[in-house]
C-alpha cells in the first residue's frame, strides 16, 4: 500500500532529447507527488510537485503528468541537457507534514 | 528560501565512539524534520520523524537508542549515532518540512572505522 514503484532504472538519453522518468502508486490516500533532483555526494533538491486535482504542471523544461485513475504519474524533462545528469527520485505523501515514499530512483545520463 | 544546512558535512570517527549530525532550517521555521540514511546507489530510507519539542518517531528497524534525535527548537534537529560501529557508515541526510513540502540538507558522510 505504501510502495512507489518507479522506472527505468537508469536512462541514456542524447542532448536535446526528452527523458521520461515513471512512476506508480498503490495508496490511494497520496495527495502530493514530488520529484527530487540528486547529484553524487549532495542531498535531494525539490523539482517540482503536483497535487492530484490538476493532471499536468510545467516549470520550464520539467512538466508532471498525472494521471489519477491509473495511479501514475511521471517526469519529462525537454531538451534535455548533460548537467541534467543525475539521479531523480518520485515520491508521495499525504496530509501536511507527512513522511515522503520515495521511488527507487533512476539515473538519467545525458550524452553529447 | 528554504535552506537547510547540516553539520558536519563529513565525518570520520573510531569504533565505539559518538557523533552529533545537526540539522538547521536556515530560513525557515520547520515543525517536522526528518532524518534518511542512503546506501549508495540506493534510495533514502527513512529512519525517524522529529517533531520540536516531542519525541521522535522511527521507523521500523531502527534502534531509538543508537540513533538519539533531539528537536530542540523549530529550526534545529539533531541525530546522534551512539557507540557507532563500521556499518554505520553511511550518508545521513535530514529533511525540513514546510506544508506538504520537504526541503533536503546537503548530507552528512559519516565513516566509522
Amino acid at each position: 500500500q505504501q510502495q512507489v514503484k518507479q522506472s527505468p532504472q537508469s536512462l541514456i538519453v542524447q542532448k536535446g532529447g526528452i527523458s521520461i522518468i515513471n512512476c506508480a502508486y498503490e495508496n490511494t490516500a497520496f495527495d502530493y507527488f514530488p520529484w527530487y533532483q540528486q547529484f553524487p555526494g549532495k542531498g535531494p533538491a525539490l523539482l517540482i510537485a503536483i497535487r492530484p486535482d490538476v493532471s499536468e504542471k510545467k516549470e520550464g523544461r520539467f512538466t508532471i503528468s498525472f494521471n489519477k485513475s491509473a495511479k501514475q504519474f511521471s517526469l519529462h524533462i525537454m531538451d534535455s541537457q548533460p548537467g541534467d545528469s543525475a539521479t531523480y527520485f518520485c515520491a508521495a505523501s499525504h496530509n501536511t507534514a507527512s513522511k515522503l515514499t520515495f521511488g527507487t530512483g533512476t539515473r538519467l545520463q545525458v550524452t553529447l | 528560501g528554504a535552506v537547510v544546512s547540516q553539520h558536519p558535512s563529513r565525518v570520520i570517527c573510531k569504533s565505539g565512539t559518538s557523533v552529533k549530525i545537526e540539522c538547521r532550517s536556515l530560513d525557515f521555521q520547520a515543525t517536522t524534520m526528518f532524518w534518511y540514511r542512503q546506501f549508495p546507489k540506493k534510495s533514502l530510507m527513512l529512519m525517524a520523524t522529529s517533531n520540536e519539542g516531542s519525541k521522535a518517531t522511527y521507523e521500523q528497524g531502527v534502534e531509538k537508542d543508537k540513533f538519539l534525535i533531539n528537536h530542540a527548537s523549530l529550526t534545529l534537529s539533531t541525530l546522534t549515532v551512539t557507540s557507532a560501529h563500521p556499518e554505520d557508515s553511511s550518508f545521513y541526510i535530514c529533511s525540513a518540512g514546510v506544508s506538504y513540502e520537504q526541503y533536503f540538507g546537503p548530507g552528512t558522510r559519516l565513516t566509522v572505522t
